[in-house]
């Protein structure tokens, strides 16, 4: 069983719009989640972490984790072009200071 | 200032050769992995090193030999390379931080990758 799952998409959403992006996983005990942002052919970037149940806000990025249901989901508001890429969502794995990613979700914010 | 770098960005190599991939961090870090992530664009850990030491190994084929001379560098040797080793390696590094409630988390922070084509 995926420790960490998401919907490949793509999810696209016009320009202004709110994109909202999920992820679920199954260790309930998970305390620390990360979100990634991935431009193609470039690498992983940290844009958000979450530890605690409810929401963080950082400028028009919102991350909510919610433990009863076991699902994060990062919230981005006023869309922009600059914007599209693959979302990768992380939570931790068992392992010291090991973590598992999603596949990623692929966004697509249309002008 | 690069805080992960690593060399070279592109490895263009033939099948049953041997190849090293070297990977630097300047972030004062102590935990460092490499990752692998293929065409799929799934990305998948190899291994983790603590402080020189080996804690993360998962089934990577034994071709695979990272190696750690000190807590800013890990390098990655492979021998005698596959068509299906081609892919982008990412070497990270992590700092353990406590947080609420006195428990630990931390934060990856990626290299720029190599892209690894076997022909």
């Amino acid at each position: 069983q995926k420790e960490v799952e998401q919907n490949s998409g793509p999810l696209s959403v016009p320009e202004g719009a709110i994109a909202s992006l999920n992820c679920t996983y199954s260790d309930r005990g998970s305390q620390s989640f990360f979100w990634y942002r991935q431009y193609s052919g470039k690498s992983p970037e940290l844009i958000m972490s979450i530890y605690s149940n409810g929401d963080k806000e950082d400028g028009r990025f919102t991350a909510q984790l919610n433990k009863a249901s076991q699902y994060v989901s990062l919230l981005i508001r006023d869309s922009q072009p600059s914007d599209s890429a693959t979302y990768l969502c992380a939570g931790p794995s068992g392992g010291y200071q090991k973590v598992t990613f999603g596949i990623g979700t692929k966004l697509q914010v249309i002008p | 200032d690069t805080a992960v770098s690593q060399t070279p960005k592109y490895l263009v190599t033939q099948m049953g050769n041997d190849k090293s991939i070297k990977c630097e961090q300047n972030l004062g870090h102590d935990t460092m992995y490499w990752y692998k992530q293929d065409s799929k664009k799934f990305l998948k850990i190899m291994f983790s090193y603590n402080n020189k030491e080996l804690i993360i190994n998962e089934t990577v084929p034994n071709r695979f030999s990272p190696k750690s001379p000190d807590k800013a560098h890990l390098n990655l040797h492979i021998n005698s390379l596959e068509l299906g080793d081609s892919a982008v390696y990412f070497c990270a590094s992590s700092q353990e931080v406590l947080g609420e409630a006195a428990r630990s988390y931390n934060e990856q922070f990626f290299g720029p990758g190599t892209r690894l084509t076997v022909l």
